[in-house]
């Protein structure tokens, strides 16, 4: 059972837009929520993390929206860019060094 | 350079051999990861191993034996290699608040 579900599947957005991508955990348990990109043939690698003290996190033109009542939190990438295409997945976890059960994962294609 | 690596890149065998899979950190981390990356993309952790001590067993069957030999390093070695363990294994390392860094992953294609 899928404890993170991830949505949507792909993207496709114009370079300059809004990329927004949805998560939703059912475990309130968890307490760390980092989002991953991954390019093909690379490792995931760790773009920006939230706990659920803060309802909002920007990092550059990424941010991580978090709304603990509905248990859902989002990314969103501003000013998309060709380079920011890529396979992004949220991940949940009960501390920042425990298991990470991860979404199904959303495929990013910035248009030029 | 500071990072998580796994050796080999590629792997490609013939179903029933034994292979292993090695993988070092050199970031100071004290909690390593082997994960699993099936052909749909997910991904889905198999152990966890801090300070050398097995902290996460999931259900891998028991051809799957992982071996930490001191905190820099995290083996997986396999037996009896079936079709279905054709996937991208990650290797991935972490130190208390600092989130998961993985390795470049290791291609296993077992014919």
């Amino acid at each position: 059972q899928q404890q993170v579900k991830q949505s949507p599947q792909s993207l496709i957005v114009q370079k300059g837009g809004i990329s927004i991508i949805n998560c939703a955990y059912e475990n309130t348990a968890f307490d760390y929520f980092p989002w991953y990109q991954q390019f093909p043939g690379k490792g995931p690698a760790l773009l920006i993390a939230i706990r659920p003290d803060v309802s909002e996190k920007k990092e550059g033109r990424f941010t991580i929206s978090f709304n603990k009542s509905a248990k859902q939190f989002s990314l969103h990438i501003m000013d998309s860019q060709p380079g920011d295409s890529a396979t992004y997945f949220c991940a949940a976890s009960l501390d920042s060094w425990g298991k990470l059960q991860f979404g199904a994962g959303t495929q990013v294609v910035v248009t030029p | 350079d500071t990072a998580v690596s796994q050796t080999p890149k590629y792997l490609v065998t013939q179903m029933g051999n034994d292979k292993s899979i090695k993988c070092e950190q050199n970031l100071g981390h004290d909690t390593m990861y082997w994960y699993k990356q099936d052909s749909k993309k997910f991904l889905k952790i198999m152990f966890s191993y801090n300070n050398k001590e097995l902290i996460i067993n999931e259900t891998v069957p028991n051809r799957f034996s992982p071996k930490s030999p001191d905190k820099a390093h995290l083996n997986l070695h396999i037996n009896s290699l079936e079709l279905g363990d054709s996937a991208v294994y990650f290797c991935a390392s972490s130190l208390h608040s600092s989130g998961e860094y993985f390795g470049p992953g290791t291609r296993l294609l077992v014919l």
